[in-house]
């Protein structure tokens, strides 16, 4: 099955740093990807929809400055996380859809990036 | 607007119990839906999907049929299993612009033996 890999699991870093996250999609070609943020206990809020070539479109509320996206191939997109704080603290998710399977079809996850700020 | 409403958790169960889930959602046009399941510090998996009304999506003996007449999307198990213990999210592919999903709050569901 088509496999999106997210790297890293896991990071650390002080505030005042930033970090970038990487969305791979392994075995098929993402036009889109999405990236979403999950806060203890409660769904995914959705970010921003990243596309191939081209600038990423913002949700709402969502601070295109702070939360940098690169959709530079049609297998990777990265979010990097500019000048963290420990309120950005969170679990990022990635999704990305199969450009050979249609507007409509299923989104592939990536297993989520825990980001402590302290 | 397009939403999903999911009954709020957690779902407690004994193993081999009846499960299930509620969803409805709003959403203008005729979306496609889904139920996701995320395990313990994971990312989400696709659980099923349905495209159209009066579809059943089902997969690992979970069930789901796309009600347009209710607005609902209930996810069902005849018989629950331990390892089925994790967070179930309905969601909603919204036609429009960049196809985004919605998803609902999450189920919280606990099987225990």
């Amino acid at each position: 099955g088509a496999v999106v890999s997210q790297h890293p699991s896991r990071v650390i870093c002080k505030s005042g740093t930033s970090v970038k996250i990487e969305c791979r999609s392994l075995d098929f070609q993402a036009t889109t990807m999405f990236w979403y943020r999950q806060f203890p206990k409660q769904s995914l809020m959705l970010m921003a929809t990243s596309n191939e070539g081209s600038k990423a479109t913002y949700e709402q509320g969502v601070e295109k400055d702070k939360f940098l996206i690169n959709h530079a191939s049609l297998t990777l997109s990265t979010l990097t996380v500019t000048s963290a704080h420990p309120e950005d603290s969170s679990f990022y998710i990635c999704s990305a859809r199969d450009r050979g399977q249609g507007t409509n079809s299923p989104l592939h996850f990536g297993n989520g990036t825990r980001l402590t700020v302290t | 607007g397009n939403s999903v409403t999911q009954m709020e958790g957690p779902v407690t169960l004994s193993e081999e119990a009846f499960l299930t889930i509620n969803c409805t959602y709003t959403a203008t046009g005729y979306p496609s839906l889904f139920w996701y399941v995320q395990y313990p510090g994971e990312g989400l998996q696709l659980l099923l999907k349905a495209t159209k009304a009066d579809d059943k999506g089902s997969n690992k003996g979970f069930e789901a049929t796309y009600r347009k007449e209710t607005t609902s999307f209930h996810l069902e198990k005849g018989s629950v299993q331990v390892s089925d213990s994790a967070v179930y999210f309905c969601a909603l592919l919204f036609s429009g612009g960049y196809n985004k999903l919605i998803f609902g709050a999450g189920t919280r569901l606990a099987v225990h033996p």
